[in-house]
């Protein structure tokens, strides 16, 4: 079955604790995305990565850090979790070929 | 800065109602048009529309493209309570079909009242 998994699911810790949040994909898409979801704001786009070893900014890039060492993976990192960094985070992939972007299920991360 | 805005935050109708969403945007480069449907969490796919004017079609729900006017709406007729949900549109900048890089509107909450 084709998917986007995510972990964990859910994820509460404290402020400057440094977590990474997996993503890995089995659809051998070379696109992989970030995003965050806030009331209001909608989805916005932390990172994205066209390949492996190639990733660039989105419009919400201050406080993660990605990598792309293989193709089915991409983990995003906080280095040092604020409350503001509270949120609804989701794992997105998608391939040249123009089909859409498949979304994983979702991290509610809440930093206290 | 690109924009997509979506219109109306939210809707509460009577199953059996028709509803239209509407969704505008101001983008420095355009290559397609996305529709998502987010339930409980992951948003899932509904049309990708390139085109102007064409509308895509699936069973009740059906969406048309407007380059020149810069929107698109999204149809639902003969609603049903599994219609309710949060409705999603993005927009792909491009160059790539490849999708890496949405700016999403911030949805369009629909409830259906059985």
């Amino acid at each position: 079955e084709a998917q986007v998994t995510q972990n964990p699911r859910y994820l509460i810790t404290v402020t400057g604790k440094k977590l990474t949040v997996t993503c890995s994909q089995n659809m051998n898409h070379e696109y992989m995305s970030w995003y965050r979801q806030d009331p209001g704001l909608g989805l916005r786009q932390i990172y994205y990565s066209m390949n492996v070893e190639v990733t660039d900014k989105g419009d919400v890039p201050e406080g993660y850090k990605v990598s792309r060492k293989e193709k089915r993976n991409f983990p995003l990192i906080l280095e040092s979790p604020s409350p503001n960094q509270t949120s609804l985070y989701f794992c997105a992939s998608s391939s040249p070929a123009g089909l859409s972007a498949f979304f994983g299920q979702g991290t509610r991360l809440t930093v206290v | 800065e690109d924009k997509v805005v979506q219109s109306p935050l939210s809707l509460v109708v009577h199953e059996g109602d028709t509803v239209t969403l509407n969704c505008s945007y101001e983008v420095t480069n355009f290559r397609s048009l996305l529709w998502y449907k987010q339930e409980k969490k992951a948003p899932t796919f509904l049309f990708m529309l390139t085109s102007s004017g064409i509308e895509k079609k699936s069973g009740r729900l059906s969406s048309i493209l407007d380059k020149k006017e810069l929107f698109s709406i999204l149809n639902i007729t003969a609603t049903q309570t599994g219609d309710s949900a949060i409705y999603l549109c993005a927009v792909d900048p491009g160059p790539n079909f490849g999708n890496e890089k949405l700016t999403f509107g911030t949805g369009t909450r629909l409830t259906i009242i059985p």
